[in-house]
């Protein structure tokens, strides 16, 4: 099974600052399958990237991802209030099972 | 807009089964794959399994033979069964659409394994 190691566990930064939130796969991830999620508490999560770079439906252009092979990272060019939440990186290119990371906290400083 | 919705008791016995049914409403649960992803309290979130709306199954096999996932096209339903639970089964369980990255979610649900 590949480990996901997400990094930071936690990030304090102040709305109007970059977010970089980085992915770490234990082996490579074919076809950088790779998808990046926002969770909020009680609500359902939200796919922001899949395929390490490519944005879902209706998400903003101030959410980009990149990297390949085994370090992937979510980059939030510019917080906005409403992005303060949890983040899940997930791989799906290699044979089951899929897996998550352990997610990163993005807070308000 | 497509919305997905746990439902099923939020109290299981340990041994016994758990039994949780995902409603799709607002479009057709056919040509998508759907899946099972649960996260125990505290924890990150875990794989469970997805299904074709054909009928094809895909598994964690660090659940083994418990899981059993299931859908009912004319009813736009899919379900799971977890058999043999524990308290380590105890999670918020959530139903999700697609095989691979999952671009829509219910809210959850949480089973508490007494």
């Amino acid at each position: 099974e590949i480990v996901l190691t997400q990094s930071p566990g936690t990030l304090s930064l102040s709305p109007g600052e970059r977010a970089t939130l980085s992915c770490r796969a234990s082996q490579i991830i074919s076809n950088n399958y790779l998808a990046w999620y926002q969770h909020k508490p009680g609500q359902a999560p939200r796919l922001l990237i899949y395929d390490a770079s490519r944005r879902a439906t209706g998400i903003p252009d101030r959410f980009s991802g990149s990297g390949s092979a085994t370090d992937f990272t979510l980059t939030i060019s510019r917080l906005e209030p409403e992005d303060f939440a949890v983040y899940y990186c997930q791989q799906y290119g290699n044979s089951a099972p899929e897996t998550f990371g352990q997610g990163t906290k993005v807070e308000i400083k | 807009q497509v919305q997905l919705q746990e439902s099923g008791p939020g109290l299981v016995k340990s041994s016994e089964t758990l039994s949780l049914t995902c409603t799709v409403s607002g479009g057709s649960i056919s040509s998508y794959y759907w899946s099972w992803v649960r996260q125990p309290p505290g924890k990150g979130l875990e794989w469970i399994g997805y299904i074709y709306y054909s009928g094809s199954t895909n598994y964690n096999p660090s659940l083994g033979s418990r899981v059993t996932i299931s859908v009912d096209t004319s009813k736009n339903q899919f379900f799971l069964k977890l058999s043999s639970v524990t308290a380590a089964d105890t999670a918020v369980y959530f139903c999700a659409r697609g095989g691979w990255s999952k671009d829509l979610w219910g809210q959850g649900t949480l089973v508490t394994v007494s």
